[in-house]
């Protein structure tokens, strides 16, 4: 069974960069049938997608946030990452890993982490 | 970007039959996903590419998609469907995942 589960801080300080590690098991990063990517959700708001990642490298973000955002896989380590700078108070959230499953011209989200709560306060 | 736009809110009695939609401009020529969202709990998917359900997802929850509204649809509502529901498409305009505001499904 896949699982994901997210790693990191749990609290920011303003103006510094969010980092979270998602680590997947029962399964391969590097499959091509997948993308891997980051969902967040802030306290009693919705899902706003964030970006995803190929196991090659190639990367889609949000465009409302792609100017702070990165997203970086370690295919040795089965990992993904995810790096958010300049963080403010709005960029709490909990903050989801999921895999990303490629269609006909579609994706969707078959497997999501637990999620992790990231608080950005000095 | 395209916008998903769902109703806040929809209540229903137990035992009857929940429609959650799930409006864009001409959703239909894109295949929609739903996924459930219980308090403090990760989201579920629970219906993709319009009408497909993953395993383990009862035969109770099917989805259809048509012109500018896709719909998913809760057949004999149990107290167990209360959650938040998301509808997502993948653009490639623009965002290429994007979900809907969510609505919030109410057991009476």
């Amino acid at each position: 069974q896949l699982q994901l589960q997210e790693s990191g801080p749990g609290l920011v300080k303003p103006s510094e960069t969010l980092s979270l590690t998602c680590t997947v098991s029962g399964g391969s990063i590097s499959s091509s049938s997948y993308y891997w990517g980051w969902i967040r959700q802030p306290p009693g708001k919705g899902l706003e997608w964030i970006g995803s990642i190929y196991y090659s490298g190639s990367t889609y973000y949000n465009p409302s946030l792609k100017s702070r955002v990165t997203i970086s896989v370690d295919t040795s380590k089965n990992q993904f990452s995810l790096k958010l700078s300049s963080v403010t108070a709005a960029d709490t959230a909990v903050y989801y890993c999921a895999r990303h499953r490629r269609g006909r011209a579609t994706i969707h989200l078959d497997y999501w982490g637990q999620g992790t709560l990231v608080t950005v306060s000095s | 970007s395209y916008v998903l736009t769902q109703p806040p809110s929809v209540s229903v009695a137990p035992g009857q039959t929940a429609r959650i939609t799930c409006g864009g401009n001409n959703i239909g020529s894109k295949s929609v996903h739903w996924y459930q969202q219980k308090p403090g709990q990760a989201p579920v998917l629970v219906v993709y590419d319009d009408s497909d359900r993953p395993s383990g997802i009862p035969e109770r929850f099917s989805g259809s998609n048509s012109g500018n509204t896709a719909t998913l649809t809760i057949s004999r509502v149990e107290a167990g469907d209360e959650a938040d529901y998301y509808c997502q498409v993948w653009d490639s305009s623009s965002d290429p995942v994007v979900f809907g505001g969510g609505t919030k499904l109410t057991v009476l």
